[in-house]
């Protein structure tokens, strides 16, 4: 069985700041590993992810996150935020061998991006 | 190219009514899934069809019925809509149904039952 814990429901930051939000995850399997952004009012969209091979992974926007196995975590990172990243993000972990319908969702982090 | 389409985008419906939420993709995918989100609780998976002609409950899948009409389409039904449903829908496709896939949402469908 997989989850997924997102600390923090709500993280600030100024333009320019680092983005730092965080994902830790459980899986019984070898994790496949998402990063989703959705925008206001509109679906969800894949920002990144992690199945095999390299652990750091490099995403549209200038996101990257990278997967560290003895902390079974994929945080989110960004070295600089603009006022475009304000969205919601849901990190999303399936297990390898696993069918697409067992990809469980974090509970989101809204980023609020202040000038 | 519209990739997932959902209608309508807004809906409000009285306890007890019916409706049906459409869902059409234009990728050619094989699998298709209907999810709820709901403040707090992320996204869960009411159903899901792996293939055409296939569909399976997800996580969550009581007061819903799913058609897979052929394969663009796929639909959620609401019999006898519940105050507990109200929530944002949102149906998404993908090329297969493996595990590390990325999935295509529409942008959604807001239901409030009153």
């Amino acid at each position: 069985a997989q989850s997924v814990t997102q600390l923090g429901s709500h993280v600030s930051v100024s333009e320019g700041a680092l983005v730092l939000l965080r994902c830790n995850y459980s899986s019984s399997a070898p994790p496949y590993l998402f990063w989703y952004v959705q925008y206001p009012n509109q679906g969800l969209q894949l920002l990144l992810k992690y199945t095999t091979g390299a652990t750091l992974v490099k995403g549209i926007n200038g996101f990257e996150a990278e997967f560290k196995k003895s902390e079974t975590s994929f945080h989110l990172t960004k070295p600089s935020a603009h006022m475009s990243d304000a969205a919601e993000y849901f990190c999303a972990v399936s297990g390898a061998n696993t069918g697409f319908q067992k990809l469980v969702f974090g509970t989101g982090t809204r980023l609020l991006v202040s000038p | 190219n519209a990739g997932v389409t959902q209608t309508p985008k807004f809906q409000v419906l009285k306890t007890g009514q019916s409706m049906t939420l459409q869902c059409a993709q234009d990728m050619n995918h094989n699998s298709m899934y209907w999810y709820r989100q709901d403040p707090g609780m992320g996204l869960r998976l009411i159903y899901y069809s792996a293939s055409e002609g296939t569909t399976d409950k997800g996580e969550v899948p009581n007061g819903y019925n799913v058609s897979r009409l052929n394969k663009r389409e796929f639909s959620l039904r609401l019999e006898s809509a519940a105050p507990s449903q109200t929530s944002v829908y949102f149906c998404a496709s993908s090329e297969a149904r493996q595990g590390n896939t990325e999935a295509f949402f529409g942008q959604g469908t807001r239901l409030t039952v009153v």
